[in-house]
């Protein structure tokens, strides 16, 4: 079975403090890994997609990367608006299979 | 583009009465995805459309609940009767064809917030 652990649960930092959200997964064959934030009372707002070990994308003072068993999200110089539940899911790769199996996500909170 | 709707936002009901969630997905997204989240855990899969027909509807959790997609157009997710552990923020999400390698993902509604009493 697919499962997705992310830590730390919480994260508390000052303003400019950089970081990084781990995501550890056990996929049976990864199709993709999806990076999403999520506001309170909004749904997932999507980031990013990685496919293979070695990969990495960059989004403003977001930037994800992949290995064979854990995904890293880094946020360098974050600002108060970055505060959110972050969430990464993966996709598995089989025929007809487009379910995304989630982690519980990190509560970053960015401290003026 | 217009993103993902769902109604209502927000449902009270009691256990036994029956409860009827729409999604609208983005025009022209032929995927319909539903997602519920229950307190403490994680979003999980319910459900996958592709136009009308149900393409994987292995993470529904009993007969109680139904979804239907007519026309391929906008969802229902009806629950009948309702149970106090069907309690949770029910998502909906649609995509058009998925593409490995796009830096593209699911699109998701705002949630309908389900409390069954």
């Amino acid at each position: 079975e697919d499962q997705v652990t992310q830590s730390p649960e919480a994260l508390r930092l000052q303003e400019g403090e950089s970081s990084s959200l781990n995501c550890s997964y056990t996929v049976s064959g990864l199709r993709g890994l999806f990076w999403y934030r999520q506001d309170p009372g909004k749904g997932p707002e999507f980031l990013f997609t990685l496919y293979s070990a070695g990969e990495e994308k960059e989004k403003e003072r977001l930037k994800a990367t992949l290995t064979k068993k854990e995904s890293f999200l880094h946020i360098t110089a974050p600002k108060p608006e970055d505060s959110a539940t972050y969430l990464c899911a993966v996709q598995a790769r089989q025929v007809g299979n487009e379910k995304l199996t989630f982690g519980t996500g990190t509560r970053l909170t960015i401290i003026p | 583009e217009a993103g993902v709707t769902q109604f209502p936002s927000h449902s009270v009901i009691e256990k036994g009465q029956t409860v009827t969630l729409r999604c609208d997905p983005i025009s022209g997204h032929d995927n319909l995805y539903w997602y519920r989240r229950v307190m403490g855990k994680e979003i999980k899969f319910l459900l996958h459309f592709v136009k009308e027909s149900k393409q994987d509807e292995s993470g529904m959790p009993n007969n109680r609940f139904l979804a239907e997609r007519t026309g391929g157009t906008y969802s229902t997710l009806k629950v009948q009767p309702a149970e106090l552990e069907d309690s949770g923020v029910y998502f909906c999400a649609s995509s058009q064809d998925f593409r490995v390698g796009s830096n593209y993902g699911y699109t998701f509604g705002s949630g309908t917030r389900l409390t069954v009493v």
